[in-house]
């Protein structure tokens, strides 16, 4: 079967860097999403990685190692406003979306 | 910037009552999908479409259909609505992309409750 794990809910203090980590076992893989998604909103995109390594995006970095299914979404300098929950999403071999059920993170003043 | 809108943010009905979901986008993306979202479960895909007139299942289709007349339009039904389809549905677009790479576009979602 397919698999998308990440952990169910995160807490951090506001300025701290907090790593939200995906690790997947999917049936090939095509490139990884993160997504945001404040609560009673639509999901938005964050990154894609596709090859190994780390993309920087601003506060927000993802990082991808596909020989060990993993991947993590690293935040910086934590505002209240990044609590939100994140969505981890793989491309399997079949160019179709496999979604893990997401991390709710809590920023504490 | 995209947009994809939701016709409703909350709709409550009954046990047994036809359903209308209705999804609009407005930058001509040639993919449109219908998800399900449930708390500690992952987005469940309905259905999706490629192109008006084609649909495609899912992996949770059952008590579900679709239509795709126009471009622009991709609405989701349930024939019957049963309690267990209770849950937040979110419609998401995309350009036309062999690879899926193309992020996703979603709508704010309809909060359905089936008493």
């Amino acid at each position: 079967g397919q698999n998308i794990d990440q952990p169910t809910e995160m807490t951090a203090t506001e300025g701290a860097i907090v790593q939200i980590n995906c690790t997947y076992q999917t049936s090939g893989f095509n490139g990884l999403f993160w997504y945001q998604q404040h609560a009673g909103e639509a999901p938005t995109f964050l990154s894609y990685n596709v090859l190994d390594g780390l993309e920087e995006k601003g506060r927000f970095s993802s990082f991808l190692s596909r020989s060990k299914g993993y991947s993590y979404l690293l935040l910086k300098e934590l505002q209240m406003k990044d609590s939100a929950s994140y969505l981890c999403a793989v491309v399997d071999s079949n160019y179709q979306l496999i979604w893990g059920a997401g991390t709710k993170l809590i920023i504490k003043p | 910037d995209v947009k994809v809108t939701q016709s409703s943010r909350y709709l409550v009905k009954r046990t047994g009552e036809k359903v209308f979901l209705e999804c609009v986008q407005d930058m001509d993306h040639e993919n449109m999908f219908w998800y399900r979202q449930d708390p500690g479960l992952g987005l469940r895909l309905i259905y999706f479409s490629y192109d008006v007139k084609m649909k495609e299942k899912g992996d949770i289709p059952e008590g579900y259909s679709v239509s795709r007349e126009k471009k622009e339009r991709f609405s989701l039904i349930l024939e019957s609505a049963s309690t267990n389809q209770t849950s937040m549905y979110l419609c998401a677009s995309s350009p036309r992309d062999r690879e899926n790479n193309s992020p996703l576009h979603f709508g704010n979602g309809t909060r359905l409750t089936v008493t």
